[in-house]
């Protein structure tokens, strides 16, 4: 349903640009969440864009650094990320959103921030 | 932020029982909450969304409640494959926090 981009390891202060890509909706009709797992750790909501590309929100420890995103004509959502830390390493989850809930979840991308 | 506490962090129980897993607002979000489930190396599965309306597919056993800062979700026969951990979600402001996640065990 929606296929993420392979696993990457980039050094700290690097930057990197994650995408999903949807199989079965056009993501014109829906808000698009990035959600990320530390390893072994719980979830965490990191941004979302609305179904019309005219508003972005993002938690507090990624903005100024990370930058959500859309192609419609390729369908493909994005999150450009730079300035990493160790405490990005995650497991980052794109995720179809439906209101109060997000129904449909990739199955995730790993970042590992390492030198 | 609006921070979410689910309560217990973890629980032990039987298949057959009926579980109970709470999660609390600081702040009022009407019916804005959602319910994930999640197994290991498996992305989350959502369950319950807007408090009380159980998403397609998913086994009626499960169920949702509350409105505001107060919510439950209710397992009302435990099965062999409810064992997982389960997280709410508040979608009324940004960011849409998570609570701490609770794990079912198996007793």
């Amino acid at each position: 349903q929606l296929v993420e981009s392979g696993a990457v390891v980039v050094q700290p202060g690097g930057s990197l640009r994650l995408s999903c890509a949807p199989s079965t909706f056009n993501l014109d009709d829906y808000a698009m969440h990035w959600v990320r797992q530390p390893p072994g750790k719980g979830l965490e909501w990191v941004s979302v864009i609305s179904w019309d590309g005219g508003s972005t929100y993002y938690v507090d420890s990624v903005k100024g650094r990370f930058t959500i995103s859309k192609d419609s004509r390729k369908n493909l959502l994005y999150l450009q990320m730079d300035s990493l830390t160790t405490e990005d390493t995650a497991l980052y989850y794109c995720a179809k959103g439906i209101g109060a809930g997000a129904d449909f979840w990739g199955q995730g991308t790993l970042v590992t921030v390492s030198s | 932020a609006n921070q979410l506490t689910q309560t217990p962090s973890s629980l032990s129980a039987s298949v057959g029982d009926r579980v109970t897993i709470t999660c609390r607002a600081s702040q009022g979000i009407s019916s804005a909450l959602a319910w994930y489930q999640q197994k290991p190396g498996m992305p989350p599965k959502l369950l319950i969304h807007g408090a009380s309306s159980l998403e397609s597919g998913v086994p009626s056993r499960f169920s949702g409640s509350g409105s505001e800062t107060d919510f439950t979700l209710t397992i009302s026969s435990l099965q062999p494959e409810d064992f997982a951990t389960y997280y709410c979600q508040q979608f009324n402001s940004y960011p849409h926090t998570f609570g701490g996640g609770t794990k079912v065990e198996i007793k």
